[in-house]
């Protein structure tokens, strides 16, 4: 079965400055998607930014983008230029893909890391 | 660009009663899935639907029944409701033959029970 662990429950980080959080999973497997979603006080999940095992190149979305080592099974988000806006929970999510290995595509979800941005 | 939408967005309900969520998918969306976050949790996967027909099952308690219909709208169906089964509960929905491999998620129904 695949887990997926955030070691870090709670971080913080002043306004501007960049911060990064960690995500390992463990998985036998080889195809497979990861994610990062962030969880705002008003409860919506919100997708961040995804990453497909197959590519090498590490995804980015402006100032989001992420860490990928395929072989040590690691998948860090780093956040540049952190705004107020950032404060949310984030969950980082590992998914096989429909039909591979019988997987219907659900997430998988770590335990999450609370993100404060401060003024 | 329409989103996923749930209803209602709140319900409170006393012990052993029975609560019905709705979930409407993205149009042209044809996979359902449930998850439900208890307090300080991550969401846990419940059940998911595809072209109507139940496709997998997680860490769903057999009080809990669920169905998609022919619009592709899916209902999650609590009886027995215990104190234990307040917690916010998500639809997500993809379209199965994207390549996108992207769930997209409703705002949730938070369930309370008294």
């Amino acid at each position: 079965a695949q887990t997926v662990t955030q070691s870090q429950p709670e971080m913080s980080v002043q306004e501007a400055e960049t911060v990064t959080l960690s995500c390992t999973y463990d998985t036998s497997e080889n195809n497979y998607y990861l994610f990062w979603y962030k969880q705002p006080p008003s409860r919506q999940m919100i997708l961040v930014i995804r990453q497909e095992a197959y590519k090498q190149q590490n995804a980015t979305e402006n100032r989001f983008s992420v860490n990928f080592q395929k072989a040590a099974k690691s998948f860090s988000l780093k956040i540049s230029d952190s705004q107020l806006g950032d404060t949310a929970m984030y969950f980082c999510a590992f998914m096989k893909p429909w039909g591979y290995g019988g997987s219907q595509g659900n997430l998988i979800f770590g335990k999450g890391t609370k993100l404060s941005v401060k003024p | 660009a329409a989103g996923v939408i749930q209803s209602p967005r709140h319900l409170i309900k006393e012990k052993r009663e029975t609560a019905t969520l709705k979930c409407y998918p993205i149009p042209r969306h044809d996979t359902v899935y449930w998850y439900q976050q208890g307090p300080g949790q991550d969401p846990q996967f419940l059940i998911s639907f595809y072209e109507k027909m139940q496709s997998d099952k997680g860490s769903i308690p057999d009080r809990f029944s669920a169905q998609q219909f022919s619009d592709y709208h899916s209902e999650l169906n609590m009886s027995s409701l215990e104190l234990g089964d307040s917690a916010l509960y998500f639809c997500a929905s993809r379209k199965r033959t994207s390549n996108a491999d992207t769930q997209y998620f409703g705002p949730g129904t938070r369930l309370t029970v008294l």
